[in-house]
């Protein structure tokens, strides 16, 4: 069965802390590793990766994958409150498996 | 403006009671789903159509129905809502599948009571 899990399942941090939230997979026929950011409303895309080791910024997230190890982070360096949100990470591969989403990382960032 | 849009965005009912849940967007996007998302569970996916005609099972179906007449719409269908149905609801696009971002649209918070 296809699985994604999330590491940690919360996190608190101060202002200006650097964090990095863990997803491993295990998908089928696996094709894409997506990060999602949901505040208190739907999920907003943040990156797709589906080569191995090619790191995608923007601002102050990043997020590299592992196809070997079977893993991904996301990196957020500088947090900011507004950065308090729950991040998902999912899994996509090819034929008719579902996509999967790990049961996300909620991250706080107090001032 | 590319969207996903969802009717209603909140909705109690009480069992038994048939409902649908309208989905849109304007993307010409093959690829839709719908998910629930529920405390301590994260996202599960119920159905997904990759084209028009074309709908298939996702992790948790039972109860549920959809259907894929045109591109642009994706209902989802309760004929019979129970209270284990009390849920977030998203719908979602995509170019494809697998290998593009999906696009959520606002969420329909459901009470079954």
């Amino acid at each position: 069965e296809d699985k994604v899990v999330q590491s940690p399942l919360s996190l608190v941090v101060h202002e200006g802390d650097t964090v990095t939230l863990n997803c491993s997979y295990e998908v089928t026929n696996f094709r894409s590793l997506l990060w999602y950011k949901q505040e208190k409303k739907a999920p907003t895309f943040l990156f797709m990766l589906t080569s191995s080791g090619i790191e995608k910024k923007s601002g102050r997230l990043s997020s590299i994958l592992d196809k070997k190890e079977l893993f991904s982070i996301l990196n957020i360096t500088a947090t900011q409150t507004g950065d308090s949100a729950v991040y998902l990470c999912a899994g996509g591969g090819s034929g008719n498996t579902p996509l999967v989403f790990g049961k996300g990382t909620r991250l706080s960032v107090i001032a | 403006e590319a969207q996903v849009t969802q009717n209603p965005r909140y909705l109690i009912t009480v069992t038994g009671k048939k409902l649908t849940v309208t989905c849109s967007q304007n993307m010409n996007h093959e690829y839709m789903s719908w998910y629930r998302q529920d405390p301590g569970l994260g996202l599960r996916q119920i159905y997904y159509s990759m084209n028009v005609e074309v709908t298939d099972k996702g992790d948790v179906p039972e109860g549920y129905k959809v259907s894929r007449k045109e591109k642009r719409n994706f209902p989802l269908i309760l004929e019979s809502p129970s209270p284990n149905q009390t849920s977030l609801y998203f719908c979602a696009s995509a170019a494809d599948r697998g290998f593009y971002e999906q696009y959520f649209g606002p969420g329909t918070r459901l009470t079954v009571t």
